[in-house]
C-alpha cells in the first residue's frame, strides 16, 4: 500500500498568513494526488485534484504543487473560513490511502 | 444539483452486520462509480473500497476483504454498504462518495452526509 505522511499535524496561524502543508508519498504517483478541506461534522469538500488543478468554486487562494513524491498545499492568505483539517489522497493504486489529516489552528 | 444522501444511524452489537445506504440524483447515477470512506471518532480517513453502478463491480480494500459487500439498486439509484462481524473499533462515521476515474485517478467531488454506526454491547 501507497503510505501518505502528511506534515505537520497541526499548525496554528492567524488571519492572512501564508500557510503550506506537505505530503509525501511512500513512492511514486506521479500526479495523482488530491487535497481535501474538512470542517468539524462535515463531509470533507474537494480542493485540489491531479497535483494541482482548483477544483471549481474553490478560491483561487488554495493551490497545490508537486510531482512523484512530494507534494504542498498551499493556502495564500489564510481566511477565517479556512480553520479546518486538510488531508491528502492518493490514487495512484488501490487501496486509495489519505494522509493523516493537517489542523489548521487560530493563533 | 448532485445530491448524495445517507440512512440514519444505527447501533449495532459485536458480531453483527450493518447495512448503510446512499441514495443518489441530481446526474446519471449508473456513469461514476461510487466509494465508501469511513473515519473513526477523531481520527483520520479510510478507504473501504468502490463499486461501478452500472455493471455492479466491486473492489475492496484488503483489510475488509470477507467482510464488507457493496451493492447497487439501479431502479433507486441507490448503493449499499453491508458490514459483517462487526468489532468495537468499526464504530465510525460511514460515508459514500462519488469518484469517477479521471486521467489522474479516482477523486470525490461529492459526499454522503455521513452515518455513524456504533458497535457496542
Amino acid at each position: 500500500d501507497v503510505r501518505m505522511t502528511q506534515s505537520p499535524s497541526s499548525l496554528s496561524a492567524s488571519v492572512g498568513d501564508r500557510v503550506t502543508i506537505t505530503c509525501r508519498a511512500s513512492q511514486n504517483i506521479d500526479n495523482y494526488l488530491t487535497w481535501y478541506q474538512q470542517k468539524p461534522g462535515r463531509a470533507p469538500k474537494l480542493l485540489i485534484y491531479a497535483a494541482s488543478s482548483l477544483q471549481s468554486g474553490v478560491p483561487p487562494r488554495f493551490s497545490g504543487s508537486g510531482s512523484r513524491t512530494d507534494f504542498t498545499l498551499t493556502i495564500s492568505s489564510l481566511q477565517p473560513e479556512d480553520f479546518a483539517i486538510y488531508y491528502c489522497q492518493q490514487s495512484f493504486s488501490t487501496p486509495l490511502t489519505f494522509g493523516g489529516g493537517t489542523k489548521v489552528e487560530v493563533k | 444539483q448532485v445530491q448524495l444522501v445517507q440512512s440514519g444511524a444505527e447501533v449495532r452489537n459485536p458480531g453483527a452486520s450493518v447495512k448503510v445506504s446512499c441514495k443518489a440524483s441530481g446526474y446519471t447515477f449508473t456513469s461514476i462509480y461510487m466509494h465508501w470512506v469511513r473515519q473513526a471518532p477523531g481520527q483520520g480517513l479510510e478507504w473501504m473500497g468502490i463499486i461501478n453502478p452500472n455493471n455492479g463491480g466491486t473492489n475492496y480494500a484488503q483489510k475488509f476483504q470477507g467482510r464488507v459487500t457493496m451493492t447497487r439498486d439501479t431502479s433507486t439509484s441507490t448503493v449499499y454498504m453491508e458490514l459483517s462481524s462487526l468489532r468495537s473499533d468499526d464504530t465510525a462515521i460511514y460515508y459514500c462518495a462519488r469518484g469517477d476515474l479521471m486521467s489522474t485517478g479516482y477523486y470525490f467531488d461529492y459526499w454522503g452526509q455521513g452515518t455513524l454506526v456504533t458497535v457496542s454491547s
